[in-house]
Protein backbone atom coordinates (compact mmCIF):
# COMPACT_ATOMS: atom_id res chain seq x y z
CA UNK A 1 0.00 0.00 0.00
CA UNK A 2 0.92 3.77 -0.32
CA UNK A 3 3.44 4.90 2.23
CA UNK A 4 4.44 8.00 3.77
CA UNK A 5 7.76 8.54 5.37
CA UNK A 6 8.61 10.86 7.69
CA UNK A 7 12.00 11.79 9.20
CA UNK A 8 12.79 12.67 11.86
CA UNK A 9 10.31 11.29 14.37
CA UNK A 10 11.57 13.35 16.86
CA UNK A 11 13.72 16.49 17.33
CA UNK A 12 14.77 18.66 19.96
CA UNK A 13 16.63 21.99 19.10
CA UNK A 14 17.50 24.74 20.92
CA UNK A 15 15.35 28.39 20.96
CA UNK A 16 16.51 30.03 17.86
CA UNK A 17 17.37 27.49 15.64
CA UNK A 18 15.81 26.42 12.91
CA UNK A 19 14.76 22.73 12.07
CA UNK A 20 13.53 20.97 9.02
CA UNK A 21 11.18 18.01 8.51
CA UNK A 22 11.25 15.83 5.85
CA UNK A 23 8.25 14.04 4.10
CA UNK A 24 8.24 11.34 1.26
CA UNK A 25 5.96 9.15 -0.40
CA UNK A 26 8.17 5.83 -1.18
CA UNK A 27 5.88 4.06 -3.56
CA UNK A 28 3.81 6.64 -5.34
CA UNK A 29 3.66 10.02 -6.54
CA UNK A 30 2.11 13.16 -5.12
CA UNK A 31 1.80 16.53 -6.31
CA UNK A 32 0.04 17.91 -3.05
CA UNK A 33 1.07 17.29 0.49
CA UNK A 34 -0.81 18.47 3.31
CA UNK A 35 1.06 19.04 6.63
CA UNK A 36 -0.93 19.37 10.05
CA UNK A 37 -0.10 20.06 13.66
CA UNK A 38 -1.47 18.78 16.61
CA UNK A 39 -0.82 20.35 20.60
CA UNK A 40 -1.15 17.44 23.00
CA UNK A 41 -4.83 15.72 23.20
CA UNK A 42 -6.03 17.84 20.83
CA UNK A 43 -6.93 17.37 17.00
CA UNK A 44 -4.69 17.76 13.99
CA UNK A 45 -5.19 21.13 12.50
CA UNK A 46 -3.99 21.73 8.61
CA UNK A 47 -1.19 24.27 8.94
CA UNK A 48 -0.41 24.32 4.68
CA UNK A 49 -0.51 22.47 1.28
CA UNK A 50 2.32 21.65 -0.28
CA UNK A 51 2.27 21.39 -4.15
CA UNK A 52 4.87 20.55 -6.34
CA UNK A 53 6.74 22.86 -8.12
CA UNK A 54 4.64 26.09 -6.89
CA UNK A 55 4.39 28.21 -3.65
CA UNK A 56 2.53 26.19 -0.49
CA UNK A 57 -0.71 27.60 0.05
CA UNK A 58 -0.90 28.15 3.99
CA UNK A 59 -4.18 28.59 6.38
CA UNK A 60 -5.41 31.25 7.97
CA UNK A 61 -3.34 32.67 11.36
CA UNK A 62 -0.12 30.15 9.76
CA UNK A 63 2.96 32.21 9.40
CA UNK A 64 4.54 31.44 6.18
CA UNK A 65 8.07 33.00 6.99
CA UNK A 66 7.89 30.65 10.00
CA UNK A 67 6.89 27.49 8.17
CA UNK A 68 8.81 27.23 5.45
CA UNK A 69 7.78 24.60 3.15
CA UNK A 70 9.17 23.41 -0.10
CA UNK A 71 7.71 20.65 -2.22
CA UNK A 72 10.99 20.40 -4.75
CA UNK A 73 9.88 16.82 -6.32
CA UNK A 74 6.89 14.89 -6.95
CA UNK A 75 8.23 12.22 -3.82
CA UNK A 76 9.68 15.35 -0.93
CA UNK A 77 7.81 18.12 0.73
CA UNK A 78 9.80 19.57 3.76
CA UNK A 79 8.78 21.80 6.62
CA UNK A 80 11.21 24.06 8.08
CA UNK A 81 10.44 25.76 11.39
CA UNK A 82 12.57 28.59 11.22
CA UNK A 83 13.98 30.55 14.61
CA UNK A 84 12.21 28.00 16.65
CA UNK A 85 10.54 29.18 19.84
CA UNK A 86 8.99 26.88 22.41
CA UNK A 87 5.23 27.35 21.66
CA UNK A 88 6.86 25.76 18.37
CA UNK A 89 6.86 22.40 20.08
CA UNK A 90 4.26 20.05 18.74
CA UNK A 91 3.36 16.97 16.84
CA UNK A 92 4.30 17.72 12.91
CA UNK A 93 2.58 15.07 10.49
CA UNK A 94 2.02 15.07 7.07
CA UNK A 95 0.08 13.33 4.53
CA UNK A 96 -0.47 12.32 0.73
CA UNK A 97 -3.24 10.81 -1.45
CA UNK A 98 -1.94 8.27 -3.85
CA UNK A 99 -3.40 9.47 -7.30
CA UNK A 100 -3.20 5.72 -8.36
CA UNK A 101 -6.06 4.76 -5.90
CA UNK A 102 -9.75 5.13 -6.80
CA UNK A 103 -9.92 8.85 -6.83
CA UNK A 104 -8.84 12.03 -5.21
CA UNK A 105 -11.07 10.99 -2.59
CA UNK A 106 -9.15 7.78 -1.87
CA UNK A 107 -8.00 8.21 1.90
CA UNK A 108 -4.97 10.60 2.93
CA UNK A 109 -1.64 8.39 4.13
CA UNK A 110 -0.01 9.86 6.95
CA UNK A 111 3.44 9.96 7.85
CA UNK A 112 4.34 8.97 11.31
CA UNK A 113 4.90 12.52 12.60
CA UNK A 114 7.65 14.42 13.98
CA UNK A 115 8.02 15.38 17.87
CA UNK A 116 9.62 18.56 18.15
CA UNK A 117 10.51 19.89 21.46
CA UNK A 118 12.36 23.36 21.65
CA UNK A 119 14.38 24.27 24.57
CA UNK B 1 -17.36 24.50 4.89
CA UNK B 2 -17.32 21.13 6.42
CA UNK B 3 -16.95 20.64 10.70
CA UNK B 4 -16.74 17.74 12.70
CA UNK B 5 -18.25 17.01 16.06
CA UNK B 6 -16.74 14.02 18.12
CA UNK B 7 -19.36 14.23 21.47
CA UNK B 8 -16.86 12.51 23.86
CA UNK B 9 -13.66 13.55 24.43
CA UNK B 10 -12.91 9.97 26.46
CA UNK B 11 -14.37 6.56 26.48
CA UNK B 12 -13.30 4.10 29.29
CA UNK B 13 -14.83 0.45 28.62
CA UNK B 14 -13.99 -2.46 29.77
CA UNK B 15 -12.44 -5.74 27.80
CA UNK B 16 -14.84 -7.46 25.87
CA UNK B 17 -17.30 -4.95 26.04
CA UNK B 18 -19.03 -3.31 23.03
CA UNK B 19 -17.92 0.15 22.25
CA UNK B 20 -19.28 3.21 20.72
CA UNK B 21 -17.82 6.43 19.67
CA UNK B 22 -20.16 9.07 18.16
CA UNK B 23 -19.45 11.51 15.07
CA UNK B 24 -21.60 14.21 13.81
CA UNK B 25 -20.33 16.35 10.64
CA UNK B 26 -21.72 19.14 9.21
CA UNK B 27 -21.84 20.58 5.70
CA UNK B 28 -23.82 22.09 3.08
CA UNK B 29 -22.21 19.68 0.29
CA UNK B 30 -21.95 15.99 0.34
CA UNK B 31 -18.97 14.58 1.97
CA UNK B 32 -16.83 11.26 2.31
CA UNK B 33 -16.49 10.56 6.04
CA UNK B 34 -13.38 8.59 7.93
CA UNK B 35 -11.95 7.01 10.85
CA UNK B 36 -8.56 6.85 11.83
CA UNK B 37 -6.60 5.35 14.59
CA UNK B 38 -3.77 7.00 16.28
CA UNK B 39 -1.52 5.32 18.48
CA UNK B 40 0.73 7.15 20.89
CA UNK B 41 3.84 9.72 18.99
CA UNK B 42 2.86 8.24 15.87
CA UNK B 43 0.87 9.17 12.76
CA UNK B 44 -2.79 7.86 11.65
CA UNK B 45 -3.81 4.88 10.18
CA UNK B 46 -7.34 4.67 8.59
CA UNK B 47 -9.39 2.23 10.29
CA UNK B 48 -12.34 2.52 7.31
CA UNK B 49 -14.23 5.24 4.51
CA UNK B 50 -17.77 6.13 3.51
CA UNK B 51 -17.76 7.25 0.32
CA UNK B 52 -20.93 5.59 -1.42
CA UNK B 53 -22.87 2.89 -1.59
CA UNK B 54 -23.62 0.56 1.46
CA UNK B 55 -24.27 2.43 4.86
CA UNK B 56 -22.79 -0.13 6.78
CA UNK B 57 -19.03 0.22 6.73
CA UNK B 58 -16.40 -2.27 7.85
CA UNK B 59 -13.04 -1.15 8.41
CA UNK B 60 -9.73 -3.02 9.81
CA UNK B 61 -9.74 -4.50 13.61
CA UNK B 62 -13.35 -5.49 13.89
CA UNK B 63 -14.37 -1.94 13.83
CA UNK B 64 -17.73 -0.74 11.56
CA UNK B 65 -19.23 2.50 11.19
CA UNK B 66 -22.56 3.37 9.85
CA UNK B 67 -23.36 6.39 7.84
CA UNK B 68 -26.61 7.96 8.37
CA UNK B 69 -27.35 10.71 6.43
CA UNK B 70 -30.34 11.92 8.30
CA UNK B 71 -29.06 12.31 11.38
CA UNK B 72 -25.26 13.57 9.47
CA UNK B 73 -23.74 10.92 11.83
CA UNK B 74 -20.67 8.21 11.09
CA UNK B 75 -20.49 6.48 14.56
CA UNK B 76 -18.21 3.84 15.11
CA UNK B 77 -18.39 0.38 16.53
CA UNK B 78 -16.75 -2.42 17.99
CA UNK B 79 -18.48 -5.46 19.31
CA UNK B 80 -15.33 -6.44 21.72
CA UNK B 81 -12.85 -4.50 22.20
CA UNK B 82 -9.42 -5.61 23.39
CA UNK B 83 -6.43 -3.96 25.09
CA UNK B 84 -5.15 -3.11 22.02
CA UNK B 85 -7.92 -0.84 20.78
CA UNK B 86 -6.79 1.64 23.43
CA UNK B 87 -5.82 4.48 21.14
CA UNK B 88 -7.21 8.21 20.15
CA UNK B 89 -9.79 7.85 17.32
CA UNK B 90 -10.20 10.58 14.87
CA UNK B 91 -13.60 11.16 13.02
CA UNK B 92 -12.77 13.45 9.12
CA UNK B 93 -14.34 14.17 6.37
CA UNK B 94 -13.55 15.68 2.82
CA UNK B 95 -15.64 17.18 -0.02
CA UNK B 96 -16.47 15.25 -2.26
CA UNK B 97 -14.05 16.25 -5.39
CA UNK B 98 -10.20 17.36 -5.56
CA UNK B 99 -7.50 16.57 -3.73
CA UNK B 100 -8.43 18.29 -0.34
CA UNK B 101 -7.15 18.08 2.87
CA UNK B 102 -9.25 16.11 5.78
CA UNK B 103 -11.06 18.06 8.38
CA UNK B 104 -10.67 16.17 11.49
CA UNK B 105 -12.75 15.96 14.69
CA UNK B 106 -11.26 17.14 18.07
CA UNK B 107 -10.65 12.88 18.65
CA UNK B 108 -12.07 10.57 21.16
CA UNK B 109 -9.71 8.95 23.66
CA UNK B 110 -10.75 5.35 24.13
CA UNK B 111 -9.32 3.38 27.08
CA UNK B 112 -9.78 0.07 27.53
CA UNK B 113 -9.25 -1.65 30.82
CA UNK B 114 -8.75 -5.27 31.59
Amino acid sequence: GAVVSQHPSWVICKSGTSVKIECRSLDFQATTMFWYRQFPKQSLMLMATSNEGSKATYEQGVEKDKFLINHASLTLSTLTVTSAHPEDSSFYICSARDPRQLSYNSPLHFGNGTRLTVT
Amino acid sequence: AQSVTQLDSQVPVFEEAPVELRCNYSSSVSVYLFWYVQYPNQGLQLLLKYLSGSTLVKGINGFEAEFNKSQTSFHLRKPSVHISDTAEYFCAVSPPSGNTPLVFGKGTRLSVIA
